[in-house]
């Protein structure tokens, strides 16, 4: 089983759709929990933190469940732009971080 | 934001050269930095931690011998594939961290691309 493993993409919707996507990590040391966004041939890049509690940032809302070892990432009213590869990205308090695989989104219009 | 510089973007080399491979914090100092690699439509798999004065730590079947790291100073760290082969063809990324209150971001270089002929 891997460290952490996300949903099977690719996942394909129209503008302006919700899409959510799960993440589930193995290791019950993680201390952090990040989704980052990768774009073709790119560099990932931060999208945001996941929190305890939960957080949202515009179109976008994290969550994570310790108890059950799960994130989520939700993003809202899709837009094209939107399209892209998304990591879940977990760390331990060692400094570790282990990628999942990523989920890729087409957003069409 | 932290910046991550990556040097070069891609490079196009003969069998059994080497290429050498900067990433350099820019606007802090990082103890630690990663290089992964990255084949197409995979995710990326971390080949090294490098931290610092000291030699980097690599993940379970990667060469260090092939692979070699060198984290001189706080803002610099190498990887130079050695005699590199067509199977080293892949994307090449470093980060670096930056500690925010307890949360341990990560910062990107922009990748290398390398390609072996």
């Amino acid at each position: 089983r891997k460290e952490v493993e996300q949903d099977p993409g690719p996942f394909n919707v129209p503008e302006g759709a919700t899409v959510a996507f799960n993440c589930t990590y193995s290791n019950s040391a993680s201390q952090s929990f990040f989704w980052y966004r990768q774009d073709c041939r790119k560099e990932p890049k931060l999208l945001m933190s996941v929190y305890s509690s939960g957080n949202e940032d515009g179109r976008f809302t994290a969550q994570l469940n310790r108890a059950s070892q799960y994130i989520s990432l939700l993003i809202r009213d899709s837009k094209l732009s939107d399209s892209a590869t998304y990591l879940c990205v977990v760390n331990t308090n060692a400094g570790k971080s282990t990628f999942g695989d990523g989920t890729t989104l087409t957003v069409k219009p | 934001g932290a910046v991550v510089s990556q040097h070069p973007s891609w490079v196009i080399c003969k069998s059994g050269t080497s290429v050498k491979i900067e990433c350099r914090s820019l606007d802090f100092q990082a103890t630690t930095m990663f290089w992964y690699r990255q084949f197409p439509k995979q995710s990326l798999m971390l080949m090294a931690t490098s931290n610092e004065g000291s030699k980097a730590t690599y993940e379970q079947g990667v060469e260090k011998d092939k692979f070699l790291i060198n984290h001189a100073s706080l803002t610099l760290s190498t990887l130079t594939v050695t005699s590199a082969h067509p199977e080293d063809s892949s994307f090449y990324i470093c980060s670096a961290t930056q500690l925010s209150g307890a949360w341990e971001k990560l910062f990107f270089g922009s990748g290398t691309q390398l390609s072996v002929l």
